[in-house]
């Protein structure tokens, strides 16, 4: 499968644990941008990169949220000290830059909860 | 107000109904608007991509984009049980802004046999 992969599916952490996320992209593609779902609400924008450099971040993405993407391939997404209103599904995307905008290809998410 | 508004539902339709979904959005530089399905406990799938206004056509599925009234709609002919989901508008502005999508709150779908 050469979808966009994301690990792991599902984490449960207490109050207080930082967690950490992975995206893997569709190979070719050289956009990767992370989104947060809530219970009946639509992704909200967090970040995204343009291979390595990481170009827009949302007021969303408060300093307890730090995203990279090193060789501009795989991303992590860190929460410290997580909070209950962080519980949510994070999605990952990926595109390749293109004329005008371009096509976002979703992960299955990771879904979680902070107890 | 939130930029893209999009009614949550749920809709519930017999099989082979005509469904139209609708989104309304506040912010004119949009020019670039999807349509994502979403199946529970998934990620969003790309449905349909429509670059400024006009009409698209895949299959069952028609999208509509009226900039003057920003108002966007898509229609599903012929719907089925597998058509059963969570139906999400997301538009873009390009330009410098091209990497960020905004959507609405999703359309929960159910086609009943």
């Amino acid at each position: 499968d050469t979808g966009v992969s994301q690990n792991p599916r599902h984490k449960i952490t207490k109050r207080g644990q930082n967690v950490t996320f992975r995206c893997d992209p569709i190979s070719e593609h050289n956009r990767l941008y992370w989104y947060r779902q809530t219970l009946g609400q639509g992704p909200e924008f967090l970040t995204y990169f343009q291979n390595e450099a990481q170009l827009e971040k949302s007021r969303l993405l408060s300093d307890r949220f730090s995203a990279e993407r090193p060789k501009g391939s795989f991303s992590t997404l860190e929460i410290q000290r997580t909070e209950q209103g962080d519980s949510a599904m994070y999605l990952c995307a990926s595109s390749q830059q293109g004329w005008g905008t371009d096509t976002q290809y979703f992960g299955p998410g990771t879904r979680l909860t902070v107890l | 107000q939130k930029e893209v508004e999009q009614d949550p539902g749920p809709l519930s339709v017999p099989e082979g109904a005509i469904v139209s979904l609708n989104c309304t959005y506040s912010n004119s530089a949009f020019q670039y608007f999807m349509w994502y399905r979403q199946y529970s406990r998934k990620g969003p799938e790309l449905l349909m991509y429509t670059y400024s206004s006009g009409n698209k056509e895949d299959g069952r599925f028609t999208a509509q984009v009226d900039k003057s009234s920003k108002y966007i709609s898509l229609f599903i002919r012929d719907s089925q049980p597998s058509d059963s989901a969570t139906y999400l508008c997301a538009m873009s502005a390009g330009g410098t802004s091209y990497g960020k999508l905004t959507f609405g709150q999703g359309t929960i779908l159910t086609v009943h046999p």
